[in-house]
């Protein structure tokens, strides 16, 4: 049984440009969640996808965002990149709604120059 | 004060060692606790999840839940090299979901 995926898996950008992660949600997964990791910051919750809806959001500005698609699928974009968005980006996958039965991909290093 | 604390270490023990890994919460809402184990550039991945007070065994994994003291614990014992990683804390009650900030735990060998 695959797994997560996240693509890509490294990602040097630019300071101003936007940015669009990909998740690939465990075959059967309708619920992708979004994170943020950093050393200071530990995990935090971004926006949460059930059946293509967003269902949740954490405390992050606007330019934070993401979609889900018909085969569960979701991407989330950052645009007007900052230094401070340099973080490991975690997609995690379950059955239903935000919980325990989270599975998580190994993330995408976004590192902002 | 943050909804949920955790031990920041980082904690190196010898290998063989009992490994004891603490989190505090705030808000006696929350009704699942988990632990993740988190390798360097991998994702969380789950190790233990419970529900209620008490201890849940998985080999050489305890975890333990004190709801009344708002304290939720994860023992290791005979730990090994390949359980040095940061682990994390989770809790959760509805749509509500939160991690601990981890520890990073280094076993020697």
């Amino acid at each position: 049984k695959a797994g997560v995926t996240q693509t890509p898996r490294y990602l040097i950008k630019t300071r101003g440009q936007q940015v669009t992660l990909s998740c690939s949600p465990i075959s059967g997964h309708r619920s992708v969640s979004w994170y943020q990791q950093t050393p200071g910051q530990g995990l935090q919750f971004l926006f949460e996808y059930f059946s293509e809806t967003q269902r949740n959001k954490g405390n992050f500005p606007g330019r934070f965002s993401g979609r889900q698609f018909s085969n569960s699928r979701s991407e989330m974009n950052v645009s007007t990149l900052e230094l401070g968005d340099s973080a490991l980006y975690l997609c995690a996958s379950s059955l239903q709604r935000q919980g325990a039965g989270y599975t998580f991909g190994s993330g995408t290093r976004l590192t902002v120059v | 004060q943050k909804e949920v604390e955790q031990d920041p270490g980082p904690l190196s023990v010898p290998e063989g060692a009992i490994v004891s890994l603490n989190c505090t919460y705030s808000n006696s809402a929350f009704q699942y606790f988990m632990w993740y184990r988190q390798y360097s550039r991998k994702g969380p991945e789950l190790l233990m999840y419970t529900y209620s007070s008490g201890n849940k065994e998985d080999g050489r994994f305890t975890a333990q839940v004190d709801k009344s003291s708002k304290y939720i614990s994860l023992f290791i014992r005979d730990s090994q090299p390949s359980d040095s990683a940061t682990y994390l804390c989770a809790m959760n009650y509805g749509q509500n979901f939160v991690f601990g900030p981890g520890t990073r735990l280094s076993v020697l060998p």
